[in-house]
């Protein structure tokens, strides 16, 4: 079946420093590719979504690029802040109708002043 | 906008009782989601309803775990008996049309099963 995997974390950072979270997939077909991102106390968001090889994410700083060739769809940011403190998701949807999210298992980020 | 309303927000049960979940999605949107996630997880899909018909149950334990969605807006989730293993969050999401369209998800319902 689909499924997702990401780095596991806790990921600590320095305020500026430049940031990669790293994600593969394994899905059938072509799937829409996710990245998700829940605030502390605060529910799951959506953060960006590339939808066909090549498309570029991109979202408050954050950017994913949709690579095929390597199933991979890494966030990345070039500058962090203690704002983006939070657990960040890939995910995907196989489409075709159900098109529920495939999940992995979240990394938990954490930025020091 | 109003987002997706859940409730309750917190339920502590004793193994083999029952609980409810209710969800009411975003006006509008037609594709409903019912999620678990478990500590330390990725959220986990059980149900997905078009309107008022089930897309995709897959994942959902049907032995124990059941959800509707009459008349096509909000939805009921049951678990029936609970057992420890079902502690988890629940969420539920919306989203207008399925496919590549943004799930918003709603605030959770944190169960614990003693």
């Amino acid at each position: 079946g689909d499924s997702v995997t990401q780095m596991e974390g806790p990921v600590t950072l320095s305020e500026e420093a430049f940031l990669t979270i790293n994600c593969t997939y394994t899905a059938t077909g072509y799937p829409s590719l996710f990245w998700y991102v829940q605030y502390p106390g605060e529910g799951l968001q959506l953060l960006l979504k590339a939808t066909k090889a090549d498309d570029k994410g991109s979202n408050k700083g954050f950017e994913a690029t949709y690579r095929k060739e390597t199933t991979s769809f890494h966030l990345e940011k070039g500058s962090v802040q203690v704002s983006d403190s939070a657990v960040y998701f890939c995910a995907l949807t196989a489409g075709g109708g159900a098109d529920g999210l495939t999940f992995g298992k979240g990394t938990h980020l954490i930025i020091q002043p | 906008e109003a987002g997706v309303a859940q409730s309750p927000r917190y339920k502590i049960i004793e193994k083999r009782q029952s609980v409810a979940f209710w969800c009411n999605p975003i006006s509008g949107h037609a594709t409903l989601y019912w999620y678990q996630q478990i500590l330390g997880q990725g959220p986990k899909l059980l149900i997905q309803f078009q309107n008022n018909g089930v897309v995709d149950d897959s994942q959902l334990p049907k032995d124990r775990f059941s959800a509707e969605r009459l008349k096509g807006v909000d939805s009921t989730l049951k678990i029936q008996p609970a057992k420890l293993e079902d502690s988890a969050v629940y969420l539920c999401a919306s989203s207008s049309d399925g496919s590549t369209d943004t799930q918003y998800f709603g605030p959770g319902t944190r169960l614990t099963v003693l």
